[in-house]
């Protein structure tokens, strides 16, 4: 079945130490994205990229890092400078940004930094 | 930017009652718009979706929303709720006029009580 796959679901980290979240889809997507979700705020992006080798900066960037080296992986490094890191993490992928399509969604990763 | 309020942060209904959940963007041009549910445990799925043509549109299980363009306004509507509604609901625009990927809203949650 063709889908997006995040691992692992649940994250646990300690203070200081970077993390790096997986993201893998077997749709063949051109884009592909990553979103924070906090309870009350709804889904916030982090980092979106459009094609290989290529990503821009969402709203929440700050903290964050991603590559983009292999069409269907997308993985998210969560750094020691992210001030507040524990959250719910969701990753997106559409078949390319200008075409009339919905997003599809993994199941998350759920971050605890203890 | 674009920008997505929804109208609840938190709705209770008894089963068999009316539903109404309201969602506004801030810009208005090329927009495609869409509901997403989140089941308790579960990953985002998609309820429907507007891209163009009739501005009222039907999606799984009951569920319609109608797109208001005067209003900038795309509210889901259910007319007897169940139990298995109980989720959160997020509204979503993809605003290509100003080349911005998915922006969502807080979300609602709706509780129905059996």
């Amino acid at each position: 079945d063709g889908g997006i796959t995040q691992s692992p679901k649940y994250l646990f980290r300690k203070e200081g130490q970077n993390v790096t979240l997986s993201c893998e889809q077997n749709l063949n997507h051109d884009a592909m994205y990553w979103y924070r979700q906090d309870p009350g705020q709804g889904l916030r992006l982090i980092y979106y990229s459009q094609i290989v080798n290529d990503f821009q900066k969402g709203d929440i960037a700050e903290g964050y890092s991603v590559s983009r080296e292999k069409k269907e992986s997308f993985p998210l490094t969560v750094t020691s400078a992210q001030k507040n890191p524990t959250a719910f993490y969701l990753c997106a992928s559409t078949p390319g940004q200008l075409m009339n399509t919905e997003a599809f969604f993994g199941q998350g990763t759920r971050l605890t930094v203890v | 930017a674009q920008s997505v309020s929804q109208h609840n942060h938190h709705v209770i209904l008894s089963e068999a009652a009316s539903l109404e959940l309201g969602c506004n963007y801030s810009y208005g041009g090329t927009v495609n718009l869409f509901w997403y549910v989140q089941y308790p445990g579960q990953h985002l799925q998609l309820l429907l979706k507007y891209f163009s043509g009739d501005p009222l549109v039907k999606g799984i299980k009951g569920f319609e929303a109608e797109f208001i363009k005067s209003k900038f306004s795309f509210n889901l509507r259910k007319p007897s709720v169940q139990w298995s509604d109980t989720a959160e609901y997020f509204c979503a625009v993809n605003d290509y006029d100003y080349g911005q990927n998915f922006v969502f809203g807080p979300g609602t949650r709706l509780s129905v009580l059996p």
